[in-house]
């Protein structure tokens, strides 16, 4: 089976840092995604992790371990747009295995 | 680019109704789509790939024959929800892959359908 886990629910205070994590069990593995999803709306890409390491776009960055499983987003700068859930999906073969999602409210 | 438009947005309907939802790539050729249903506080989860020109494959647990898939083209895919009860009302969100692309690209989502069956 697919197993992804990730916190329900984050706060964090606006031009600070936070980091989501996320861990993953998977009986293939191709890749880790990270989207961001907005209540009622489709899910948008913001980074993605094949090899081991980070990766950086812009406030976002990723990071991987595959051999811990692991992975996780970090937010940096925080404004307040970015309240929204954040989902980890593990891509096995050509199908992603989504986490139940991390709510990140940003108070100002 | 790689745009998904899904159709429709919101739909109510009766207990018993069979609902058709589109999903289109507007600018890109996709020869594998991908269906999800996310119910309230919940993740996506995934139902079926809509390969085009041959049979879905489904989730374990998704019954195929209520879940009707067509990927009838390289820019289409469609799912019906047959004989829709009050327990299918979830959001339903596909996802489309450029063809040629890696199977480690990212795929590129709708805007999603909400379906209410009363």
């Amino acid at each position: 089976g697919q197993n992804i886990d990730q916190p329900t629910e984050m706060t964090a205070t606006e031009g600070a840092i936070v980091q989501i994590n996320c861990t993953y069990q998977t009986s293939g593995f191709n890749g880790l995604f990270w989207y961001q999803q907005h209540a009622g709306e489709a899910p948008t890409f913001l980074s993605y992790n094949v090899l081991d390491g980070l990766e950086e776009k812009g406030r976002f960055s990723s990071f991987l371990s595959r051999s811990k499983g692991y992975s996780y987003l970090l937010l940096k700068e925080l404004q307040m747009k970015d309240s929204a859930s954040y989902l980890c999906a593990a891509l096995n073969f050509n199908k992603f295995y989504f986490g139940s999602g991390t709510k990140l409210n940003v108070k100002p | 680019g790689a745009v998904v438009s899904q159709h429709p947005s919101w739909v109510i309907c009766k207990s018993g109704t069979s609902v058709k939802i589109e999903c289109r790539s507007l600018d890109f050729q996709a020869t594998t789509m991908f269906w999800y249903r996310q119910f309230p506080k919940q993740s996506l989860m995934l139902m079926a790939t809509s390969n085009e020109g041959s049979k879905a494959t489904y989730e374990q647990g998704v019954e195929k024959d209520k879940f009707l898939i067509n990927h009838a083209s390289l820019t289409l895919s469609t799912l019906t929800v047959t004989s829709a009860h009050p327990e299918d009302s979830s959001f339903y969100i596909c996802s489309a892959r450029v063809r040629g692309a890696g199977v480690n690209q990212p795929q590129h989502f709708g805007d999603g359908t909400r379906l209410s069956i009363l």
